[in-house]
């Protein structure tokens, strides 16, 4: 049962260009949804994150937008640069704080940037 | 701040072996959680201790365990190894920053079971 999805397994974009990267989720019950930046045989490292009582955050050139009625949010960058090329991950929990570390993640897309 | 360092990076074991993976947390972080990472599963919640206590857990049978101590530093155990163990071992600590939650990786400690 995958509850976080990610259906584009990858997403080409120019350099300069805005980059939207999508994700849907099935449990209502989520309540902290966190975007993730990977290349392999790293770490992930943590770009962005939501609360539930939000709609949009922002950090620099990242944007999360998080639309609870259809269960879906997405994570925009703009402008997109060559060094944004990696495979993104979402990734949500629930159960409040005492939940927020048991996050469950989507399968990523994979982001590359043309110059 | 140092981020999340985690020891071994890299581990060969064989089948039937056992295997103790550490990580320490980002200063001033309490909860520690692991993840294991394969091609065919992606990124899977193990554990996450809190105040030397486990407070969540993912759907991993017994022979996965952890601990932590007081200084929040954590240990992962796996005995028993199997071929399919072989993974990335993802350690993460987390905080609370102006109401947003925020959850730090580790570079994984790369596991392979031969």
């Amino acid at each position: 049962d995958q509850q976080v999805k990610q259906n584009s397994p990858s997403l080409s974009v120019q350099e300069g260009r805005i980059s939207i990267l999508n994700c849907d989720y099935t449990n209502s019950m989520f309540d902290y949804f966190l975007w993730y930046k990977k290349y392999p045989a790293e770490g992930p490292t943590f770009l962005i994150s939501i609360s539930s009582i939000k709609d949009k955050n922002e950090d620099g050139r990242f944007t999360v937008f998080l639309n609870k009625s259809a269960k879906h949010l997405s994570l925009h960058i703009v402008p997109s640069q060559p060094g944004d090329s990696a495979v993104y991950f979402c990734a949500a929990s629930a159960g409040g704080l005492q939940g927020a570390q048991k996050l469950v993640f989507g399968q990523g897309t994979r982001l590359t940037i043309n110059p | 701040k140092a981020g999340v360092t985690q020891t071994p990076r890299y581990l060969i074991k064989t089948r039937g072996q056992q295997v103790t993976l550490s990580c320490s947390p980002i200063s001033g972080h309490r909860s520690v959680s692991w993840y294991q990472q394969t091609p065919g599963q992606g990124l899977q919640f193990l554990f996450e201790y809190f105040s030397e206590t486990q407070r969540n857990k993912g759907n991993f049978p017994g022979r996965f365990s952890g601990r932590q101590f007081s200084n929040s530093r954590s240990e992962m155990n796996v005995s028993t190894l199997e071929l399919g163990d072989s993974a990335l071992y993802l350690c993460a600590s987390s905080s609370l920053q102006g109401g947003d939650y925020e959850q730090y990786f580790g570079p994984g400690t790369r596991l392979t079971v031969t």
